[in-house]
């Protein structure tokens, strides 16, 4: 079973400029979440979608933040324009509506300058 | 507001012993928890969970604990292997809407040494 993808593993940009980070979730699962995990603590929840419907953004900047679920698949982050705090590890995660078997992806390391 | 906490950051501990990894939460409504591993520059991993019905659920050699009147869960692993090495995250979730919304603690890094 090939493992949650997500592409670029690390990026650098300069403040007030514009990154999107992509995902591609495993096959079959409708659930996909996208997290950001700041150093030092624990992943927080940006968004979460279910199939291709958002069931949960409260903690999604969304002055600056977007994200997409196009067909339910593939998903695409976005910020525009950056912050230094910011900087983090961007990590997609998916599942099927079944509490536990949350698999994430490698995660997107944002440095922002 | 930090509703899911792990209050040792670091823990170190001998191979062959056990190692106890400790996580309060303060949201009443939790009714699922999990633990996470992570290894560096890589994504955490779903390592065992319990449910608020249970106090103890073992999978070989992790054992997850819940004392739901102290608000309080904690992860044995025995023994302890040097590739247990990694941070461990603590995390909960209410069981409500048909899906799960999981809030995480800040982790522990374990260091079993050989």
């Amino acid at each position: 079973e090939a493992g949650v993808a997500q592409s670029p593993r690390y990026k650098i940009i300069e403040k007030r400029q514009s990154v999107a980070f992509w995902c591609n979730p495993i096959s079959g699962h409708a659930t996909l979440y996208w997290y950001q995990q700041i150093l030092g603590q624990g992943p927080k929840l940006l968004i979460q979608f279910q199939n291709n419907g958002v069931v949960d953004d409260s903690q999604l900047p969304k002055d600056r933040f977007s994200a997409e679920r196009l067909k339910g698949v593939d998903s695409t982050l976005k910020i525009q324009p950056a912050k230094l705090e910011d900087s983090a590890v961007y990590l997609c995660a998916s599942s099927f509506p079944t509490p536990g078997d949350t698999h994430f992806g490698p995660g997107t390391r944002l440095t922002v300058t | 507001d930090q509703q899911v906490k792990q209050n040792s950051p670091s823990l170190s501990v001998q191979e062959g012993r056990i190692s106890i990894l400790n996580c309060d939460y303060t949201n009443s409504m939790f009714d699922y928890f999990l633990w996470y591993k992570k290894y560096p520059a890589e994504g955490p991993t779903f390592l065992i969970s319990i449910s608020s019905i249970k106090d103890k659920n073992e999978d070989g050699r992790f054992t997850v604990f819940l004392n739901k009147s102290a608000k309080h869960l904690s992860l044995h692993i025995v023994p302890s292997q040097p590739g247990d090495s990694a941070v461990y995250f603590c995390a909960a979730s209410p069981l409500s809407g048909g899906y799960q919304k999981v809030t995480f603690g800040t982790g522990t890094k374990l260091q079993v040494i050989p």
